[in-house]
């Protein structure tokens, strides 16, 4: 059974400051998402990672994936409070109608002034 | 103009009765699912339906029943509710195959029982 491991589970940082969340996941996957989700909010699709070395970016959010380490980061680069949300990983295996996502537990980041 | 809505956004209901919730997607996607979101926030899959097609049942105990009338359409019925169930419920769809699309979610429904 996939497994997908995300830390930190909670992140408190300041503006300005640089950090990591990191996705581990425990098969062989063609394909990571990356999710936003705001309190009492759905989710939002943030980044689609399809290949070994992909690299996104978006604003102060860069994802990336290494598929043979089987792992993914997320990285915030000098945090604003509007960064504050809840972020998850979600690995797909496998192509084909069994298509589903298993999701990382999420990571809460609290951005302080 | 909503791109995967679910009614109703709240649903407070007592143990033992029934309850529906509707999801609709505007997306022209084939495939349609429901995830449930713990306390924990843990998301997990319960159901995925390919063309109207029952693709995936995760667990899920018999008091759930999807039903797909159209690709568009993935309602979720629930008997005999109990305690553990409350929950929020996201309904999501995305396209399979060549144009493999990520997943869009609803809005989600927050189910409490009392």
């Amino acid at each position: 059974e996939l497994k997908v491991e995300q830390n930190p589970l909670f992140l408190s940082m300041q503006e300005g400051k640089n950090y990591t969340i990191y996705c581990n996941y425990s098969t062989t996957s063609d394909r990571l998402y990356w999710y936003r989700q705001d309190p009492g909010k759905s989710l939002e699709s943030l980044f689609v990672l399809l290949s070994n070395g992909a690299v996104k970016q978006e604003g102060r959010l860069m994802a990336s994936l290494d598929t043979k380490a089987r792992l993914s980061t997320l990285h915030i680069t000098a945090a604003v409070h509007d960064l504050s949300a809840t972020y998850f990983c979600a690995v797909a295996v496998s192509g084909g109608s069994n298509y589903k996502l298993t999701f990382g537990k999420g990571t809460l980041l609290t951005v302080n002034p | 103009d909503t791109a995967v809505s679910q009614t109703p956004k709240y649903l407070v209901t007592q143990m033992g009765n029934d309850k529906s919730i509707k999801c609709e997607q505007n997306l022209g996607h084939d495939t349609m699912y429901w995830y449930k979101q713990d306390s924990k926030k843990f998301l997990k899959i319960m159901f995925s339906y390919n063309n109207k097609e029952l693709i995936i049942n995760e667990t899920v105990p018999n008091r759930f029943s999807p039903k797909s009338p159209d690709k568009a359409h993935l309602n979720l019925h629930i008997n005999s509710l109990e305690l553990g169930d409350s929950a929020v419920y996201f309904c999501a769809s995305s396209q399979l195959g060549e144009m493999n699309t990520e997943a869009f979610f609803g809005q989600g429904t927050r189910l409490t029982v009392v």
